[in-house]
């Protein structure tokens, strides 16, 4: 079975500060994403990578970053937390060719800015 | 621009059918998939229909019509167990890696 793993379920952060979310998955999978899930508004993405080293904005990067170094691991940056970032996120992966309609999602980290 | 609209919100009885439709209007449309998603949990994978057509997967199926700009899911034979959020989600292919998710349909079935 695919596992997508994230670091934390939940983090409480203060306004300013710099969080890292992590995200592992361990299917070999090229291509991996970032979206935030807030209600009422479905998933909207934030970046995704094609490969290691490689990055694309998505839909609402702003206020965010990412870095691939190795190929099974996508890390979140955001670099100077707002309330406004207050979201559940989740991260996925997915195969190149027929399975970039098919993502595997981990199980998300919901993250509390104050 | 691409935009995916489906209903917020649907009910159906245990045992019985539902469908959840979903509208698209996206420039380089590829496919359409379907995405379950628990209260709590992570969204996981249903289907795909890359052709006009009919998918079946055991109790679910999913449709598309593109000349319609239109697909949707069926759930038979309903079950408690199927309360969830579903969404579609378009796929634009042609170099573009992204799905582009509708806001969700949250099906509760009642007994």
């Amino acid at each position: 079975d695919v596992k997508v793993t994230q670091s934390s379920r939940y983090l409480v952060k203060r306004t300013g500060e710099k969080v890292f979310l992590e995200c592992v998955q361990d299917m070999d999978h090229e291509n991996m994403f970032w979206y935030r899930q807030d209600p009422g508004l479905g998933l909207r993405l934030i970046y995704f990578s094609y490969d290691v080293k490689m990055k694309e904005k998505g839909d609402i990067p702003e206020g965010y970053s990412v870095s691939r170094e190795k190929k099974e691991r996508f890390s979140l940056i955001l670099e100077s937390a707002s309330t406004n970032q207050t979201s559940m996120y989740l991260c996925a992966s997915s195969p190149t060719g027929t399975g970039l309609y098919e993502q595997y999602f981990g199980p998300g980290t919901r993250l509390t800015v104050t | 621009g691409q935009s995916l609209e489906q209903p917020s919100e649907v009910t159906a009885v245990e045992g019985a059918i539902v469908q959840i439709n979903c509208t698209y209007q996206t420039s380089g449309f590829y496919g359409l998939s379907w995405y379950q998603q628990h209260d709590g949990g992570a969204p996981t994978f249903l289907s795909y229909n890359g052709l006009d057509g009919l998918e079946e997967t055991g109790r679910f199926s999913s449709f598309l019509s593109r000349s319609d700009s239109y697909g949707y899911l069926l759930l038979q034979e309903l079950q408690m167990k199927d309360s969830a959020s579903y969404f579609c989600a378009d796929y634009s292919g042609a170099g573009s890696y992204q799905l582009t998710f509708g806001k969700g349909t949250k099906l509760s079935v009642i007994p």
